[in-house]
């Protein structure tokens, strides 16, 4: 099968711009995930979505990040005005069954603010 | 809160020792375990996981885990390193009944010296 497709692979962008993500997660897979990876840390849940409704956003920077699913399928992810603070890599992942078997995640798109 | 501890941010090991990655985490109730590995510039791929039964848990690779519910620990082995795993390990967790949010672990950086 087709793994979860993210671009684009790399962006660098001045701060104050903005940015967009783009998400295609697994044939069939409900719930997507975006996740924010800071050089060094492990991988923080920024949006969950199950189907196109959101379930968790609760960390999710919503005076500068928005992020929607408006067909159940694939996901944008944007930044609008980015910081240097948001220069990461953003995973995106998605997975049939809520929590039991695990994400499977894209290769991510490393943003650097500059 | 829920939270994922990895007490060893580097570890480095020659080809062909042993290794053992640490996992602690902190709950009430057992949660769903995982363990992902990722190379430079790669997504996330799966290793194993945990949701019950057997606690000795055999992944892709030949690596294999072991749930320790006393010492509320997941740690990953893997027998005879080999120069290939040199990336960075996460683990991570999914608190049942609890909105299936996966969180991660601050990972380990693993080295192979030849």
């Amino acid at each position: 099968e087709a793994g979860v497709a993210q671009s684009p692979r790399y962006k660098i962008i001045e701060k104050r711009q903005s940015v967009a993500f783009w998400c295609n997660p697994i044939s069939g897979h409900a719930t997507l995930y975006w996740y924010q990876q800071i050089l060094g840390q492990g991988p923080k849940l920024l949006i969950q979505f199950q189907n196109n409704g959101v379930v968790d956003d609760s960390q999710l920077p919503k005076d500068r990040f928005s992020a929607e699913r408006l067909k159940g399928v694939d996901s944008t992810l944007k930044i609008q005005p980015a910081k240097l603070e948001d220069s990461a890599v953003y995973l995106c992942a998605s997975s049939l069954v809520q929590g039991r078997d695990g994400y499977t995640f894209g290769s991510g798109t490393r943003l650097t603010v500059v | 809160a829920q939270s994922v501890t990895q007490p060893d941010i580097h570890i480095t090991v020659s080809e062909g020792a042993s290794l053992e990655l640490r996992c602690n985490y902190s709950y009430g109730a057992t949660p769903y375990l995982f363990w992902y590995v990722q190379s430079p510039g790669q997504g996330l791929q799966l290793l194993l996981k945990y949701f019950s039964g057997d606690t000795l848990v055999q992944g892709i690779k030949g690596f294999e885990a072991e749930f320790k519910r006393s010492q509320s620990s997941f740690n990953l082995r893997k027998p005879s390193v080999h120069w290939s795993d040199a990336a960075e390990y996460f683990c991570a967790v999914v608190r049942t009944g609890g909105g299936n949010k996966l969180t991660f672990g601050t990972g380990t950086q693993l080295k192979v010296e030849l």
